[in-house]
């Protein structure tokens, strides 16, 4: 079956220090990555998406590079803010567009 | 972008008692919904996911007698918990998607506590 492994956390960075938090994942077929985000006490936004190899999702500064050599999805951002401390999920969508599967998440503590 | 609103966003209920929590799409139609549940500092746990009209989907483990979900429209599904009690106590969260389309919205969350 389809899984997603994430680095455990919590990741504890300086503001404007550079972030990568990695994400790896076992699919069968084509699927699609994601990565969310959830602030806290709240439900998951959708930060980034690439839906086929070599795509490179972007948004607000994050980037990540569907690696399917490697499997892998990982997100950078070059300068974290305070406001980037949050709780972040990678996530697939298999072939028939069905549930995403999630990794267990990264907490990210941003210091000033 | 599209919006799923969920509600209550939080919700304390005394043991025994049933809680239902409400799922809409505003602004597309969800041929499928998924619910999930989120225990303290852990990843979500898909719980069962429903297409409009039938039946949902169970994930193994999940009681449905326990957790009923309602899809009876493009717009709404409902999960209702019967007979709380305090290990039920989670957050629940759902997402929406489209037909055709890879990619889920979510709601909010309910925090749901069983005193």
């Amino acid at each position: 079956g389809n899984s997603v492994t994430q680095m455990e956390g919590p990741v504890t960075l300086s503001e404007e220090a550079f972030l990568t938090i990695n994400c790896t994942y076992t699919a069968t077929g084509y699927p699609s990555l994601f990565w969310y985000v959830q602030y806290p006490g709240e439900g998951l936004q959708l930060l980034l998406k690439a839906t086929k190899a070599d795509d490179k999702g972007s948004n607000k500064g994050f980037e990540a590079t569907y690696r399917k050599e490697t499997t892998s999805f990982h997100l950078e951002k070059g300068s974290v803010q305070v406001s980037d401390s949050a709780v972040y999920f990678c996530a697939l969508s298999g072939n028939a567009g069905n549930m995403l599967t999630f990794g267990g998440g990264t907490r990210l503590m941003v210091k000033p | 972008g599209a919006v799923v609103s969920q509600h209550p966003s939080w919700v304390i209920c005394k043991s025994g008692t049933s809680v239902k929590i409400e799922c809409r799409s505003l602004d597309f139609q969800a041929t499928t919904m998924f619910w999930y549940r989120q225990f303290p500092k852990q990843s979500l746990m898909l719980m069962a996911t429903s297409n409009e009209g039938s039946k949902a989907t169970y994930e193994q483990g999940v009681e449905k007698d326990k957790f009923l979900i309602n899809h009876a429209s493009l717009t709404l599904s409902t999960l209702t918990v019967t007979s709380a009690h305090p290990e039920d106590s989670s957050f629940y969260i759902c997402s929406a998607r489209e037909g055709g389309h890879t990619e889920a919205f979510f709601g909010q969350g309910t925090r749901l506590t069983v005193v």
